[in-house]
Protein backbone atom coordinates (compact mmCIF):
# COMPACT_ATOMS: atom_id res chain seq x y z
CA UNK A 1 0.00 0.00 0.00
CA UNK A 2 1.63 3.56 -1.05
CA UNK A 3 1.30 5.43 2.17
CA UNK A 4 3.11 8.73 0.28
CA UNK A 5 0.70 9.70 -2.91
CA UNK A 6 2.20 12.22 -4.94
CA UNK A 7 0.56 14.64 -7.51
CA UNK A 8 0.72 15.19 -10.52
CA UNK A 9 2.66 12.62 -12.28
CA UNK A 10 3.98 15.16 -14.86
CA UNK A 11 4.17 18.93 -14.97
CA UNK A 12 4.66 21.69 -17.40
CA UNK A 13 5.71 25.02 -16.67
CA UNK A 14 6.69 27.55 -18.56
CA UNK A 15 10.85 29.29 -17.88
CA UNK A 16 10.36 31.38 -14.99
CA UNK A 17 7.18 29.78 -13.63
CA UNK A 18 6.33 28.33 -10.48
CA UNK A 19 6.33 24.57 -10.11
CA UNK A 20 4.16 22.93 -7.94
CA UNK A 21 4.40 19.24 -6.72
CA UNK A 22 2.14 18.02 -4.17
CA UNK A 23 2.34 14.87 -1.50
CA UNK A 24 0.25 13.89 0.83
CA UNK A 25 0.94 10.62 3.46
CA UNK A 26 -1.16 8.43 5.59
CA UNK A 27 1.09 7.57 8.49
CA UNK A 28 1.37 10.40 11.41
CA UNK A 29 4.46 8.09 12.36
CA UNK A 30 6.81 9.51 9.76
CA UNK A 31 9.73 12.36 11.32
CA UNK A 32 11.76 13.37 8.12
CA UNK A 33 10.58 14.46 4.40
CA UNK A 34 12.80 14.62 2.00
CA UNK A 35 12.38 15.93 -1.52
CA UNK A 36 14.82 14.14 -4.29
CA UNK A 37 15.68 14.94 -7.84
CA UNK A 38 16.49 12.39 -10.55
CA UNK A 39 17.93 13.34 -14.02
CA UNK A 40 17.65 10.84 -17.02
CA UNK A 41 19.81 8.25 -16.36
CA UNK A 42 21.08 9.09 -13.55
CA UNK A 43 20.57 8.00 -9.67
CA UNK A 44 18.44 10.43 -7.27
CA UNK A 45 19.98 12.85 -5.55
CA UNK A 46 18.99 14.74 -2.36
CA UNK A 47 17.57 18.21 -2.92
CA UNK A 48 15.72 19.45 0.08
CA UNK A 49 14.56 18.02 3.49
CA UNK A 50 12.34 19.08 5.81
CA UNK A 51 11.45 18.09 9.65
CA UNK A 52 7.67 18.20 10.65
CA UNK A 53 8.33 21.02 13.53
CA UNK A 54 8.77 23.50 11.06
CA UNK A 55 5.70 25.26 8.44
CA UNK A 56 8.36 25.93 5.58
CA UNK A 57 12.18 25.72 4.71
CA UNK A 58 13.65 27.46 1.98
CA UNK A 59 17.01 26.73 -0.41
CA UNK A 60 17.51 28.84 -3.17
CA UNK A 61 14.61 28.41 -5.50
CA UNK A 62 13.48 25.55 -3.65
CA UNK A 63 10.85 25.60 -0.91
CA UNK A 64 9.14 23.02 1.08
CA UNK A 65 6.03 23.98 2.14
CA UNK A 66 4.75 21.76 5.27
CA UNK A 67 1.07 21.15 6.83
CA UNK A 68 1.25 18.71 9.62
CA UNK A 69 -2.36 19.11 10.20
CA UNK A 70 -3.55 18.31 6.84
CA UNK A 71 -0.77 15.43 6.35
CA UNK A 72 0.60 17.45 3.35
CA UNK A 73 3.77 18.68 1.70
CA UNK A 74 4.76 20.30 -1.17
CA UNK A 75 7.53 21.50 -3.45
CA UNK A 76 7.75 24.88 -5.01
CA UNK A 77 10.57 25.97 -7.69
CA UNK A 78 10.50 29.45 -8.13
CA UNK A 79 11.76 30.97 -11.30
CA UNK A 80 11.74 27.30 -12.97
CA UNK A 81 14.66 26.81 -15.34
CA UNK A 82 14.88 24.06 -18.56
CA UNK A 83 17.87 22.81 -16.25
CA UNK A 84 15.20 21.98 -13.48
CA UNK A 85 13.76 19.15 -16.13
CA UNK A 86 14.08 16.04 -14.02
CA UNK A 87 11.70 13.50 -12.11
CA UNK A 88 10.89 14.73 -8.42
CA UNK A 89 10.15 12.05 -5.26
CA UNK A 90 9.09 13.12 -2.43
CA UNK A 91 9.46 10.77 0.68
CA UNK A 92 8.33 10.37 4.33
CA UNK A 93 10.89 8.88 6.94
CA UNK A 94 9.26 5.99 9.11
CA UNK A 95 9.74 6.76 13.33
CA UNK A 96 9.79 3.03 14.27
CA UNK A 97 12.96 1.81 14.86
CA UNK A 98 15.27 4.31 13.09
CA UNK A 99 16.28 2.15 10.75
CA UNK A 100 15.94 4.87 7.86
CA UNK A 101 13.13 3.18 5.75
CA UNK A 102 12.19 5.96 3.28
CA UNK A 103 8.96 5.91 1.65
CA UNK A 104 8.44 7.20 -1.89
CA UNK A 105 6.17 8.57 -3.67
CA UNK A 106 5.49 7.97 -7.09
CA UNK A 107 7.47 10.71 -8.70
CA UNK A 108 6.86 13.65 -10.77
CA UNK A 109 8.18 14.45 -14.23
CA UNK A 110 8.73 17.80 -14.40
CA UNK A 111 9.44 20.01 -18.18
CA UNK A 112 10.96 23.08 -17.93
CA UNK A 113 9.87 25.33 -21.44
CA UNK A 114 12.33 27.48 -23.09
CA UNK B 1 35.27 10.23 -6.32
CA UNK B 2 33.40 7.18 -6.97
CA UNK B 3 30.70 6.82 -4.48
CA UNK B 4 28.33 4.37 -5.34
CA UNK B 5 29.02 2.04 -8.16
CA UNK B 6 26.43 -0.78 -9.60
CA UNK B 7 27.42 -3.77 -11.96
CA UNK B 8 25.94 -4.55 -14.48
CA UNK B 9 24.34 -0.84 -15.67
CA UNK B 10 22.06 -3.08 -18.02
CA UNK B 11 20.93 -7.15 -18.39
CA UNK B 12 19.05 -9.13 -19.79
CA UNK B 13 17.93 -12.33 -18.38
CA UNK B 14 15.49 -15.39 -19.25
CA UNK B 15 12.40 -16.47 -17.03
CA UNK B 16 14.05 -18.99 -14.32
CA UNK B 17 18.15 -17.82 -15.13
CA UNK B 18 19.42 -15.97 -11.74
CA UNK B 19 22.10 -13.01 -11.30
CA UNK B 20 23.37 -11.34 -8.95
CA UNK B 21 23.80 -7.05 -8.62
CA UNK B 22 26.84 -5.68 -7.14
CA UNK B 23 26.71 -2.12 -5.31
CA UNK B 24 30.13 -0.92 -3.98
CA UNK B 25 30.54 2.30 -2.55
CA UNK B 26 34.10 3.57 -1.05
CA UNK B 27 32.50 6.19 1.62
CA UNK B 28 32.57 4.07 4.38
CA UNK B 29 29.26 4.12 4.87
CA UNK B 30 27.38 1.75 7.17
CA UNK B 31 24.06 1.69 5.88
CA UNK B 32 23.43 0.54 2.14
CA UNK B 33 19.70 -0.12 0.71
CA UNK B 34 18.41 -1.91 -2.50
CA UNK B 35 15.37 0.07 -4.39
CA UNK B 36 13.57 -0.77 -7.47
CA UNK B 37 12.21 1.91 -9.69
CA UNK B 38 8.96 1.26 -11.63
CA UNK B 39 6.84 3.56 -13.93
CA UNK B 40 4.42 5.17 -11.45
CA UNK B 41 5.46 3.36 -8.28
CA UNK B 42 8.22 5.37 -7.83
CA UNK B 43 10.95 3.98 -5.43
CA UNK B 44 10.56 1.30 -3.35
CA UNK B 45 12.99 -0.16 -0.83
CA UNK B 46 13.52 -4.25 -1.40
CA UNK B 47 16.07 -5.27 1.37
CA UNK B 48 18.56 -2.78 3.37
CA UNK B 49 21.53 -3.41 5.93
CA UNK B 50 22.74 -1.55 8.68
CA UNK B 51 25.91 -2.97 8.66
CA UNK B 52 28.41 -5.20 7.73
CA UNK B 53 27.05 -8.94 7.90
CA UNK B 54 23.56 -7.48 8.80
CA UNK B 55 20.66 -7.90 6.35
CA UNK B 56 16.71 -6.92 6.60
CA UNK B 57 13.57 -7.16 4.68
CA UNK B 58 11.85 -3.88 3.01
CA UNK B 59 9.15 -3.35 1.37
CA UNK B 60 9.02 -5.63 -1.70
CA UNK B 61 11.85 -8.57 -0.56
CA UNK B 62 10.13 -11.45 -1.82
CA UNK B 63 12.22 -12.96 -4.62
CA UNK B 64 15.23 -11.14 -3.77
CA UNK B 65 18.03 -12.22 -1.64
CA UNK B 66 20.91 -9.78 -0.18
CA UNK B 67 24.42 -10.12 1.23
CA UNK B 68 26.57 -7.70 2.56
CA UNK B 69 29.51 -9.52 3.72
CA UNK B 70 31.87 -6.49 3.51
CA UNK B 71 31.44 -2.99 4.56
CA UNK B 72 32.19 -1.53 1.19
CA UNK B 73 29.44 -4.02 -1.02
CA UNK B 74 25.79 -5.05 -0.97
CA UNK B 75 24.76 -7.46 -3.16
CA UNK B 76 21.29 -8.20 -4.55
CA UNK B 77 20.58 -11.68 -5.84
CA UNK B 78 17.82 -12.95 -8.17
CA UNK B 79 17.44 -16.59 -8.22
CA UNK B 80 14.54 -17.50 -10.34
CA UNK B 81 13.77 -14.11 -12.71
CA UNK B 82 10.60 -13.26 -13.46
CA UNK B 83 9.40 -10.63 -15.87
CA UNK B 84 7.59 -9.37 -12.92
CA UNK B 85 10.99 -8.39 -11.72
CA UNK B 86 11.75 -6.67 -15.07
CA UNK B 87 12.95 -2.94 -13.65
CA UNK B 88 15.89 -0.47 -12.65
CA UNK B 89 17.58 -1.28 -9.21
CA UNK B 90 19.23 1.45 -7.31
CA UNK B 91 21.45 0.76 -4.62
CA UNK B 92 21.97 3.92 -1.94
CA UNK B 93 23.85 4.20 0.79
CA UNK B 94 24.32 6.30 3.45
CA UNK B 95 26.65 7.21 6.49
CA UNK B 96 23.65 8.36 9.03
CA UNK B 97 20.96 6.37 10.67
CA UNK B 98 17.73 7.15 9.59
CA UNK B 99 18.43 7.63 5.54
CA UNK B 100 18.97 11.84 6.45
CA UNK B 101 21.02 11.86 3.02
CA UNK B 102 21.03 8.59 0.60
CA UNK B 103 23.52 8.65 -2.33
CA UNK B 104 22.45 6.72 -5.08
CA UNK B 105 24.14 5.02 -7.88
CA UNK B 106 23.42 5.13 -11.39
CA UNK B 107 21.00 2.20 -11.51
CA UNK B 108 20.89 -0.99 -13.41
CA UNK B 109 17.94 -1.94 -15.95
CA UNK B 110 17.00 -5.19 -15.68
CA UNK B 111 14.71 -6.95 -18.29
CA UNK B 112 13.36 -10.49 -17.88
CA UNK B 113 11.90 -12.13 -20.73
Amino acid sequence: QQQVKQSPQSLIVQKGGISIINCAYENTAFDYFPWYQQFPGKGPALLIAIRPDVSEKKEGRFTISFNKSAKQFSLHIMDSQPGDSATYFCAARGLAGNTGKLIFGQGTTLQVKP
Amino acid sequence: NAGVTQTPKFRVLKTGQSMTLLCAQDMNHEYMYWYRQDPGMGLRLIHYSVGEGTTAKGEVPDGYNVSRLKKQNFLLGLESAAPSQTSVYFCASSNLPGANVLTFGAGSRLTVL
